[in-house]
């Protein structure tokens, strides 16, 4: 059974950083897209950012220069680099695999506030 | 950036009714389209990938159709646990977009 499990998330300050993590199983990170969605409280899906299978980064304009997606193959994990962070950022993040993200992770709440 | 548009926003049925949800993209996203259920507290889950093609495990009473800039999603006979919030998603063109969502209620 395809597994992807997000960690990472918590409580950070404005300005801080984070790094989450989506750790893959029966599901393999380096061939296949994988993506991060996030959601806001109580609002619609935005889709940050997509690494594809050539490992080439694409990012929404609101995240670009802040967000950094990579991939682990060794551990078969993806990452979500966040620097700089804003109130803005509070929500789940998502991690989802393949093209369509036809898998997807329980999501980790990421909460900015001072 | 590709704006897509659902309607209507709520939609309030009855268990057993037919559901017929739209998606409109503000320019052609040829077929490459997706459409997604999230019930409270659970993570989105693929219905239907590239318009009209269901995703695995999904029961046959879903089913998308549409192409270029229409698109509809269809519940024939809606079940108890239907009742969700769907998201429609354009991967055409980067950044990639999500309607604003519908949500399915009980009537």
């Amino acid at each position: 059974e395809v597994q992807l499990v997000e960690s990472g998330g918590g409580l950070f300050q404005p300005g801080g950083s984070l790094r989450l993590s989506c750790a893959a199983s029966e599901f393999s990170v380096s061939s296949n897209y994988m993506s991060w969605v996030r959601q806001a409280p109580g609002k619609g899906l935005e889709w940050v950012s997509v690494i594809n299978n050539g490992g080439a980064p694409f990012y929404a304009d609101s995240v670009r220069g802040r967000f950094t997606i990579s991939r682990d193959n060794s551990k078969n994990t993806l990452y979500l680099q966040i620097n700089g962070l804003r109130p803005e950022d509070t929500g789940f993040y998502f991690c989802a695999g393949g093209g369509y993200g036809d898998y997807w992770g329980q999501g980790a709440l990421v909460t900015v506030s001072s | 950036e590709i704006v897509l548009t659902q309607s209507p926003a709520t939609l309030s049925l009855s268990p057993g009714e037919r559901a017929t949800l739209s998606c409109r993209a503000s320019q052609s996203v040829s077929s490459s389209l997706g459409w997604y259920q999230q019930r409270p507290g659970q993570a989105p889950r693929l219905l239907i990938y590239a318009a009209s093609n269901r995703a695995t495990g999904i029961p046959t009473r879903f089913s998308g159709s549409g192409s270029g800039t229409d698109f509809t999603l269809t519940i024939s006979s809606l079940e108890p646990e239907d009742f969700a919030v769907y998201y429609c998603h354009q991967r055409s063109i980067w950044p990639r977009t999500f309607g604003q969502g519908t949500k399915v209620e009980i009537k």
